[in-house]
């Protein structure tokens, strides 16, 4: 098993492009996360999935959007990306409590 | 606005020593509280869990000490090596919360030196 994986690994972006990055899941897990850390901030709930086809906003959702037309995956877009949006970012899935988080995005915005 | 804070944000231990992170909560409806330890260049994992019907697990080196009154709980690592070196974070669950979504710390970046 793969577990959670994460495409790409790492971008360059300048202000205004869009991008989307994509999670996939192996483990049949119905829950699946989106975050972003940065340093002394922890990691930052953004948008969450309870199942195929829902999603739902978390901490720090403006300027991103998600979906998840299927149960193993999950994409995080970013439509105009701004400096502020540089960071890592790390998708995770859940079965019930514990979170499985993947190897995570490094982006830069410039 | 964060509801679990962490501290310290650094912590540097020698070889052998105890390394200890705390982490303090407002809300009283967090019913799960795990402590996940990220590497550099990965992502992070689950080390340990407590729930609040019990105030100590220990798993190992690793325990974790709940403090429910107080509304605190620490991670604390016995003999710590230099493979502890890492990021830890804490977090939280509530009862009600739909996607069983966490709560995180800020982050407490452990060094121990051999």
């Amino acid at each position: 098993n793969a577990g959670v994986t994460q495409t790409p690994k790492f971008r360059v972006l300048k202000t205004g492009q869009s991008m989307t990055l994509l999670c996939a899941q192996d483990m049949n897990h119905e829950y699946m996360y989106w975050y972003r850390q940065d340093p002394g901030m922890g990691l930052r709930l953004i948008h969450y999935s309870v199942g195929e086809g829902t999603t739902a906003k978390g901490e720090v959702p403006d300027g991103y959007n998600v979906s998840r037309l299927k149960k193993q995956n999950f994409l995080l877009g970013l439509e105009s990306a701004a400096p502020s949006q540089t960071s890592v970012y790390f998708c995770a899935s859940s079965l019930r409590t514990e979170q499985y988080f993947g190897p995570g995005t490094r982006l830069l915005v410039l | 606005q964060q509801q679990v804070k962490q501290s310290p944000q650094s912590l540097i231990v020698q070889k052998g020593g105890i390394s200890i992170i705390n982490c303090a909560y407002e809300n009283t409806a967090f019913d799960y509280f795990p402590w996940y330890q990220q590497f550099p260049g990965k992502g992070p994992a689950l080390l340990i869990a407590i729930r609040p019907d019990v105030s100590e697990k220990k798993e190992g080196r690793f325990t974790i000490s709940f403090n429910k009154s107080a509304k605190q709980f620490s991670l604390h690592i016995m003999d710590s090596q230099p493979g502890d070196s890492a990021t830890y974070f804490c977090a939280a669950k509530g009862q009600e919360t739909s996607g069983s979504r966490l709560t995180f710390g800020e982050g407490t970046q452990l060094t121990v030196n051999p």
